[in-house]
């Protein structure tokens, strides 16, 4: 089945302490990007990744990193989380932009961060 | 960075009635607009999107239309159902990888 899988789901950790979340896809998608969804403000791309060892940042990448070893793995790592990262965090996947198919980006099932 | 302003915030509507949900955007050089819908505890799913060489799509009870002259795009449902109600999204962006994102509106059908 192709999807896109996170883990932890849900996670409740202090402020400090050094957390990774993963995301993986079986799609062979050459994209893949993290977002942030807080209520009253959408969601919110954190950095994307255009291949493998290309990444770039997105609209709030302040205390977050993420890496691209593999084409199908994507963490998001938190060095030093504070209260403000809490939220939902979602990944995503996706092929190159192409005018003869569909533009899809599959989301992962979310993970549900929060800091104390 | 790139902004979209999504209106209204929420929205109820009779069932079999239309709904419609506007975006206005800041990138003029963006060329792809999805719309995605997110159910209650669930994620985002891609619902319609259109390109910038292309004016209006439609995809059964859904319609996208795209002004770039204006800078804004639409959402169109008719014939609302109950299964309907759920949390839209616009968003504007190069491609799929980089989006930027409505605030989202709310859409309760009411039976």
């Amino acid at each position: 089945e192709a999807q896109v899988t996170q883990n932890p789901r849900y996670l409740i950790t202090v402020t400090g302490k050094k957390l990774t979340v993963t995301c993986s896809q079986n799609m062979n998608h050459e994209y893949m990007s993290w977002y942030r969804q807080d209520p009253g403000l959408g969601l919110r791309q954190i950095y994307y990744s255009m291949n493998v060892e290309v990444t770039d940042k997105g609209d709030v990448p302040e205390g977050y990193k993420v890496s691209r070893k593999e084409k199908r793995n994507f963490p998001l790592i938190l060095e030093s989380p504070s209260p403000n990262q809490t939220s939902l965090y979602f990944c995503a996947s996706s092929l190159p932009p192409s005018p003869n198919r569909g533009d899809e980006q599959y989301f992962g099932p979310g993970t549900r961060l929060t800091v104390t | 960075g790139e902004n979209v302003e999504q209106h209204p915030s929420t929205l109820s509507v009779q069932e079999g009635d239309s709904a419609v949900i506007k975006c206005t955007y800041s990138d003029s050089a963006s060329n792809y607009f999805p719309w995605y819908k997110q159910e209650l505890g669930k994620r985002p799913q891609l619902i319609i999107d259109i390109r910038s060489n292309v004016g209006e799509k439609k995809d059964q009870r859904i319609a996208v239309t795209l002004n770039k002259t204006a800078k804004h795009f639409s959402l169109h449902i008719t014939e609302t159902q109950p299964e309907d109600s759920a949390v839209y999204f616009c968003a504007f962006g190069a491609g799929s990888y980089q989006l930027t994102f409505g605030k989202g509106t709310k859409l309760s059908v009411i039976p």
